[in-house]
């Protein structure tokens, strides 16, 4: 079974950095690219970039360019989605999923999300 | 780069059928057969519904269904059952600079 085990909830103050975690089993973590997608308290999902851990090949949405880093240790099967100085709007819940890719386009499996809190 | 275009909210008694728009341009919904749909429930993560367009993956009811014209994808839920009830959110491939964008999101209510 294809599944995305995230890192759990954190609470951090402004200014703090903060590294979450992605985890795949089930299938080749090398052959297939994961993304992260921000879903901000009562709003709609976003993408935000994505990952290829084969190669660490990756790829940002303009408007997530520079504000996050997105990589991937293949030895552990693991994505990660950091930030080395956070803000109260980074305040969210983050999703990452697999993302099917060429002759196709969709996030076929989700992580079940990690909750990050940004508040002094 | 915006987010696609859909209605805030839709409904349906049990047993309806309902549609879901979603609007967007040429260079991401017109330009590409890559559009997808996701079904979200309160508290729970996404899950996909629909893909490339109109294929529907395994497990998924087939009361689902997809489609596309120019530049605006659907969504049809047929025989609508409680629950349906849920946000539902779509999403198209808009080039490789741009990667994907999801659309505003749906509140489906069934009455």
């Amino acid at each position: 079974e294809v599944q995305l085990v995230q890192s759990g909830a954190e609470v951090k103050k402004p200014g703090e950095s903060l590294k979450i975690s992605c985890k795949g089993s089930g299938y080749s973590f090398t052959n297939y690219w994961i993304g992260w997608v921000r879903q901000m308290p009562g709003k709609g999902l976003e993408w935000m970039g994505i990952i290829y851990p084969g190669d660490s090949d990756t790829r940002y949405r303009p408007s997530f360019q520079g504000q996050v880093t997105i990589s991937a240790d293949k030895s552990l099967n693991t994505a990660y989605l950091q930030w080395s100085s956070l803000k109260a709007s980074d305040t969210a819940m983050y999703y990452c999923a697999r993302l099917l890719w060429f002759g196709e386009f969709h996030f076929d499996c989700w992580g079940q999300g990690t909750l990050v809190t940004v508040s002094s | 780069q915006s987010a696609l275009t859909q209605p805030p909210s839709a409904s349906g008694s049990p047993g309806q059928s309902v549609t879901i728009s979603c609007t967007g341009t040429s260079s991401d919904v017109g330009g590409y057969n890559y559009v997808s749909w996701y079904q979200q429930h309160p508290g729970k993560a996404p899950k996909l519904m629909i893909y490339d367009v109109s294929q529907r993956p395994s497990g998924v009811p087939d009361r689902f269904s997809g489609s596309k014209s120019g530049n605006t994808a659907s969504l049809t839920v047929s025989g609508l059952q409680a629950e349906d009830e849920a946000d539902y959110y779509c999403s198209s491939y808009a080039g490789s600079n741009n990667l994907g964008v999801f659309g505003g999101g749906t509140k489906l209510t069934v009455l």
